[in-house]
């Protein structure tokens, strides 16, 4: 079973920053890594596909990046509405795992 | 409109059973898989199983085995999961996740090597279980 170990758990930006949350395997997964954005009462909303790939219609501000074992989420000049719950999952191998998540906070 | 619609919170009783519904609107139901997702309070999100509206094929993640059944009913496109022997463990947000359908199998055995990509692209709000004597 492929474990994802995700940092940080937590953390805070400005309006403007450039914020990464880390997402990495503990075997080779290839690119099979997608991330996903929750926001508190709304569904996940998917924002990644393998690994770098943008899903239709979500703001060329969050990209994706790696292969392998190491993967990252980049969102740029973040806005308040980017404030939720982000989360990597790997489909490279069953069962489907996920990371423990990262809480984004706007100041 | 295309959504996942998920029942009410549940308080249950250790020992206990819960039902847990997905109503699909907007896509053809027998076209998607839909997984269910859980996700404990302070804890990050675990895969519970898939089922295959089309033909009700399912597969369970091994410490669901035995307490839990996944079923769907096509006439109303609602796909159910029931969680048997409920413990305070089992206090969590429950979710269902839907995944375009292919002519791949579901019984994977676990380390097998998926055939296919897959997208958990559309999700439910989740249904709050919580387990309280």
């Amino acid at each position: 079973e492929t474990t994802l170990t995700q940092s940080p758990a937590f953390l805070s930006a400005t309006p403007g920053d450039k914020v990464s949350i880390s997402c990495k395997a503990s075997q080779d997964i290839d690119d099979d890594v997608n991330w996903y954005q929750q926001k508190p009462g709304e569904a996940a909303l998917f924002i990644i596909q393998e690994a770098t790939t943008l899903v239709p219609g979500i703001s060329p501000r969050f990209s994706g990046s790696g292969y392998g074992t190491d993967f990252t989420l980049t969102i740029n000049n973040i806005e308040s509405d980017d404030a939720a719950y982000y989360f990597c999952l790997q489909h490279d191998n069953f069962p489907w795992t996920f990371g423990q998540g990262t809480t984004v906070e706007i100041k | 409109q295309v959504q996942l619609v998920q029942s009410g919170a549940e308080v249950k009783k250790p020992g206990a059973s819960v039902k847990v519904s997905c109503k699909a609107s907007g896509y053809t139901f027998t076209s998607y898989y839909i997984h269910w997702v859980r996700q404990a309070p302070g804890q990050g999100l675990e895969w519970v199983g898939i089922i295959n509206p089309s033909d009700a094929t399912t597969n369970y993640a091994r410490r669901f085995q035995g307490r839990v059944t996944m079923t769907r009913d096509t006439s109303t496109n609602t796909v159910y999961m029931d969680l048997i022997s409920l413990t305070y463990e089992d206090t969590a947000v429950y979710y269902c996740a839907r995944d375009p359908s292919s002519s791949h199998r579901i019984t994977y055995a676990y380390g097998d090597s998926f055939n296919r990509d897959w997208f958990f692209d559309l999700w439910g709000r989740g249904t709050l279980v919580t387990v309280s004597s």
